[in-house]
């Protein structure tokens, strides 16, 4: 069975700073890792996903993510934090005999001025 | 809409009622999701449609919720004699999954239940 935790449910970060959102999977077959950002009363939108091309994922926003089979984990970072990156963001897996999507419980990021 | 679209997107209703909530999604995605987002519990996995296959419907979290797609498009998810921890926000899903897994999944707003 697949799963995700995501180290750290508050973040906080000074805007210009990096950013580091934590997560680490597990699972019995090769993952498809995604991160989803959420704003505040809104739904969820792509970040980026890994699907065994690339271990290091470039997405939206200038949000990077790099896989580590080593580490089992799938880091979410950014160079420089900006106030509108404020927002909860989620890692989740899928993988097997299931095209399910497995999601963390979340980390909210706060930024600084 | 190009996305994934659901209604009502705010629903109050009295303990014991019946809701239904409804997802419209994207035009020619096979794959249709429903998720529950309540304080505490992140996001909960409730049912999975794929094509004519039968559900999975392993995350209902009782008898009292149930769904259906009809026409492999609309979905309705139905919540029977709705309890005040059924207050949440449930997303609907879709993605088109071809050959592999890995395809993006997009996600509509969410339906806002609140049950009085």
């Amino acid at each position: 069975a697949q799963s995700v935790t995501q180290l750290g449910s508050h973040v906080s970060v000074s805007e210009g700073a990096l950013v580091l959102l934590r997560c680490n999977y597990s699972s019995s077959v090769p993952p498809y890792l995604f991160w989803y950002v959420q704003y505040p009363n809104q739904g969820l939108q792509l970040l980026l996903k890994y699907t065994s091309a690339a271990t290091l994922v470039k997405g939206i926003n200038g949000f990077e993510a790099e896989f580590k089979k080593s580490e089992t984990s799938f880091h979410l970072t950014k160079p420089s934090a900006h106030m509108s990156d404020a927002a909860e963001y989620f890692c989740a897996v899928m993988g097997g005999a299931t095209n399910k999507l497995i999601f963390g419980t979340g980390t909210l990021l706060a930024v600084q001025p | 809409g190009a996305g994934v679209s659901q209604s009502p997107s705010n629903k109050v209703t009295e303990k014991g009622k019946d809701v239904e909530l409804r997802c419209d999604p994207i035009s020619g995605h096979t794959a249709l999701y429903w998720y529950r987002q309540s304080l505490g519990q992140g996001l909960e996995f409730l049912i999975y449609f794929q094509g004519n296959s039968a559900p999975d419907k392993s995350g209902l979290p009782s008898d009292r919720f149930s769904a259906e797609r009809t026409g492999g498009s609309v979905s309705t998810l139905t919540i029977q004699r709705t309890q005040q921890e059924d207050s949440a926000v449930y997303l609907c899903a879709s993605s088109s999954p071809g050959h592999s897994s890995g395809n993006t999944i997009y996600f509509g707003e969410g339906s806002w239940l609140t049950v009085v």
